[in-house]
């Protein structure tokens, strides 16, 4: 079955930290997308980005840095020198693949980043 | 470019009345949008999935008479939750699959709105 586990339910920084937020995912797909989604306090989902299983390279935006490693099925998020800006829910989602196209969600990692 | 709207933002109902709620795609023709639910502190469900111009399929556990949902066009799709009790209460999401992604999409990306708040007193 498919799954996506966000082990973290809450982390609490200090401002100019930096932050990673684990996401393990279980697939017997071999194509497959993995998403990164922030939910801040409005409640509308903004898009973070998109990695499909193909591609392992690590990528960098701004503060924001991904890690996807097939080999530990894992996709981490880590965000440099945090600000409270960052301060928000964030979700790790899979993609089901062709046919369905649904997405499953991990249950959030809720980051609040102190002043 | 794609862009899901909803409408409305928020809605306040009795007990026992119908809401219903509106997800558009506004620059791309979606046949597949999706509803998903969420309750406070806790991740999205998804409800259903909303096929244009064929039957909803709903997850299991989730009850058809109670969450009516319509996709009679390539932009819109309707949820209505019928007969709403206060246990209805919830943010409802929903997403749009657009099946003719331009070069830089992919065939499996969602566009999310930004979401209903209900309330039912």
């Amino acid at each position: 079955a498919q799954k996506v586990t966000q082990a973290q339910t809450e982390i609490s920084v200090v401002e100019k930290e930096d932050v990673t937020l684990d996401c393990v995912y279980e697939t017997r797909d071999t194509t497959y997308y993995l998403f990164w989604y922030k939910q801040p306090p409005s409640g509308e989902l903004v898009f973070l980005i998109r990695r499909n299983s193909f591609d392992e390279q690590n990528e960098i935006s701004g503060r924001y840095s991904w890690n996807f490693q097939k080999s530990t099925s894992s996709f981490n998020f880590t965000i440099t020198a945090s600000q409270v800006v960052d301060s928000a829910v964030y979700f790790c989602a899979l993609s089901e693949g062709a046919g369905t196209y649904k997405y499953i969600f991990g249950t959030g990692t809720r980051l609040k980043v102190l002043a | 470019g794609a862009v899901v709207s909803q409408h409305p933002s928020w809605v306040i109902c009795k007990s026992g009345t119908s809401v219903k709620i509106e997800c558009r795609s506004l620059d791309f023709q979606a046949t597949t949008m999706f509803w998903y639910r969420q309750f406070p502190k806790q991740s999205l469900m998804l409800m259903a999935t909303s096929n244009e111009g064929s039957k909803a399929t709903y997850e299991q556990g989730v009850e058809k008479d109670k969450f009516l949902i319509n996709h009679a066009s390539l932009t819109l799709s309707t949820l209505t939750v019928t007969s709403a009790h206060p246990e209805d209460s919830s943010f409802y999401i929903c997403s749009a699959r657009d099946p003719n992604p331009p070069p830089d999409r992919v065939w499996d990306e969602q566009f999310f709105g930004p979401g209903t708040r209900l309330t039912v007193l």
